[in-house]
């Protein structure tokens, strides 16, 4: 069975500083990784995915992931963090069935940003 | 703003009743979803549709039914709640790059 962790329930970061948030999972095969994020009271935005291909996946808003086989990891990466990046971050694995993809959410990090 | 709206966010209520939640998108996205998650964070698809075509988990219980007004919309009608349908239904809708959730219903039976 697919399961994901994020070792990281909270990460505070000084405006204009990196970012690296962790993900590990857990899966037989060759995972479909997506990284949401969700704003307070809005829903899971996708930010990127990889299915397959280059390890390094760029996303929206400035952010890239790179999915290392070795590792079993996915760590989702901002080189400068900017206040309007404070969230709750969900790493997911994604398994496609007969009726559509399934989601593995990890528990989530959540950002906070210092101005 | 462009997103994918549930109402209500919380719903409790007692065992035996029908409640619908309601989901509405204004991406323009032609499938739309229903998933549950469970107390492990999956999330299970429950129907996809597609303004065409229905698909139905055959795991869900047909006391759940999707019904779609219209193209943006997609709710969901749950009839005889029982305790075990207490979760947290994520609406989501589908464009080529990817899915684009819902902020969650948490449905308390009690």
């Amino acid at each position: 069975a697919q399961s994901v962790t994020q070792p990281d329930i909270h990460i505070t970061v000084s405006e204009g500083a990196s970012l690296e948030l962790r993900c590990n999972y857990s899966y037989g095969a060759t995972p479909y990784l997506f990284w949401y994020v969700q704003s307070p009271g809005q829903g899971l935005q996708l930010l990127l995915k990889y299915f397959s291909g280059d390890t390094l996946v760029q996303g929206i808003k400035g952010f890239e992931a790179e999915f290392k086989r070795s590792q079993s990891s996915f760590n989702l990466r901002k080189p400068s963090v900017h206040w309007s990046d404070a969230a709750e971050y969900f790493c997911a694995v994604g398994a496609t069935n007969n009726y559509g993809q399934n989601f593995v959410f990890g528990p989530g990090t959540r950002l906070s940003v210092l101005p | 703003d462009t997103a994918v709206s549930q109402t209500p966010k919380y719903l409790v209520t007692q065992m035996g009743n029908d409640k619908s939640i309601k989901c509405e998108q204004n991406l323009g996205h032609d499938t739309m979803y229903w998933y549950k998650q469970d107390s492990k964070k999956f999330l299970k698809i429950m129907f996809s549709y597609n303004n065409k075509e229905l698909i139905i988990n055959e795991t869900v219980p047909n006391r759940f039914s999707p019904k779609s007004p219209d193209k943006a919309h997609l709710n969901l009608h749950i009839n005889s709640l029982e305790l075990g349908d207490s979760a947290v239904y994520f609406c989501a809708s589908k464009s080529r790059y990817g899915y684009t959730f819902g902020s969650g219903t948490r449905l308390t039976v009690v």
